[in-house]
């Protein structure tokens, strides 16, 4: 267990559907790190939060969308999905910008039938 | 970030030390090596990382060259468990945050 909890672990939905995973980071990290991993494309970033505010951002799709609240647990929302969209989901923490580290969740396998 | 290449794949017998040999030639003075690892769909796992010095930890050893233009991982006696693709990366540190970009690492195969 790295400390990292992403909820659900798998989801199957249709497309045009719309879904939220969740990560709750490691205790005491402040920023969260969004990634996608498909077969093609291999490990994408998405978004990094920093404390609830948006640090950085990767090749996010204008249909995924994210959050940090403050309790510091962070979702990713999915919407208009496609075919293309399956993938595994990943989550990944770090005490500040990362220096010592991302500590990284199990995923959400995401399947868009 | 500086660009780094990696072979795709390498074998090692189990029980032997596993070298994995990184080449990031664009490295500038102030951005670190860092070495993580995916064991089969699992959640990548920090490895390590350096500047210049040779660094070593519980999992592994990096070495970095005198010209900062290469490094190598070392896993000293490799056991099946460390089958997995390393990624070798040196991140953009803008601001304090290291930013991962994952390349397609080396696929490692420890055989028994």
């Amino acid at each position: 267990d790295s400390g990292v909890t992403q909820t659900p672990k798998h989801l199957i939905t249709a497309t045009g559907q719309r879904v939220t995973l969740r990560c709750s980071p490691r205790s005491g990290d402040l920023s969260v790190y969004w990634y996608q991993q498909s077969l093609d494309q291999g490990l994408q970033f998405l978004i990094q939060y920093y404390n609830g505010e948006e640090r950085a951002k990767g090749n996010i799709l204008e249909r995924f969308s994210a959050q940090q609240f403050p309790d510091l647990h962070s979702e990713l929302n999915l919407s208009s999905l496609e075919l293309g969209d399956s993938a595994l989901y990943f989550c990944a923490s770090s005490v500040g910008g990362g220096y010592y580290g991302y500590t990284f969740g199990s995923g959400t396998r995401l399947t868009v039938v | 970030d500086a660009k780094t290449t990696q072979p795709p794949s390498m074998d090692c017998a189990e029980g032997r030390a596993a070298n994995l040999p990184c080449n990031h030639s664009t490295i500038s003075g102030n951005e670190y090596v860092y070495w993580y690892r995916q064991i089969h769909s699992q959640g990548p796992q920090y490895i390590i990382h350096g500047l210049k010095n040779n660094e070593t930890n519980e999992m592994a050893s990096l070495i970095i060259t005198e010209d900062r233009k290469s490094s190598t991982l070392i896993l000293p006696h490799a056991t099946l468990r460390d089958t997995a693709v390393y990624y070798c990366i040196c991140p953009y540190s803008g601001a304090g945050s290291y930013q991962l970009t994952f390349g397609k690492g080396t696929k490692l195969s420890v055989i028994p």
